[in-house]
């Protein structure tokens, strides 16, 4: 599976987009993007993901390139318990996930 | 629609005890995953079934690991021998083949070998 590099860590103010950027240049054809989230002590919630097209659904939104080399997940009005880590992960259907260390993502009242 | 449940949430066990965890996916999901998660760490991936079928195993599994579903449906996840280095969280998820894929994990267990 590609390789998705993310930024350690990131703060958002709340009520403010919050925009998570993933590199995956070395994604193929046939590898979707999908960004799950992980708040303390629970597992993984899935939130979104996408293959070239932009997708849109009720909890975030997901920009990728033409090129589809980098994505990145929007927030739109990150509250309190948007405070969570998020992965990237590219990946075929039917493989399993290799996931990163991802973004701590702490959003500040 | 449930979700993925696990069993028990959390399992304290003296070094060299066997455990045993059990998940129960989404019904109708014929696709089931085992990760392991360290502090810090994203989760790994242990294994995966496709119905009764254990189609691929992580380098990750040791002899000490064995996984089943004997069913089909619910799965068990066993550790002998338990070492201090097996201490993490184990996360299952299912998804269902052709739904895109999409995986939903179970809020996993966490294992302290003491």
């Amino acid at each position: 599976d590609a390789k998705t590099t993310q930024p350690t860590s990131m703060d958002c103010a709340e009520g403010r987009a919050a925009n998570l950027p993933c590199n995956h240049s070395t994604i193929s054809g046939n590898e979707y993007v999908y960004w799950y989230r992980q708040i303390h002590s629970q597992g993984p919630q899935y939130i979104i993901h996408g293959l070239k097209n932009n997708e849109t659904n009720e909890m975030a939104s997901l920009i990728i390139t033409e090129d589809r080399k980098s994505s990145t997940l929007i927030l739109p009005h990150a509250t309190l318990r948007d405070t969570a880590v998020y992965y990237c992960i590219a990946c075929s259907y039917g493989q399993n996930f290799v996931f990163g260390p991802g973004t701590r993502l702490s959003v500040l009242p | 629609d449930t979700g993925v449940s696990q069993n028990p949430r959390h399992k304290i066990t003296k070094r060299g005890q066997n455990v045993t965890f059990r998940c129960d996916p989404i019904s109708e999901h014929n696709r089931l995953y085992w990760y392991r998660q360290t502090l810090g760490q994203g989760p790994e991936f242990l294994t995966y079934f496709q119905n009764e079928a254990q189609l691929e195993k992580s380098r990750l599994l040791s002899d000490r690991f064995s996984a089943e579903r004997p069913k089909g449906s619910f799965s068990t996840l066993e550790i002998q021998r338990t070492e201090q280095g097996d201490s993490a969280m184990y996360l299952c998820a299912s998804s269902r083949a052709g739904d895109q894929e999409t995986q939903y994990f179970g809020p996993g267990t966490r294992l302290l070998v003491l």
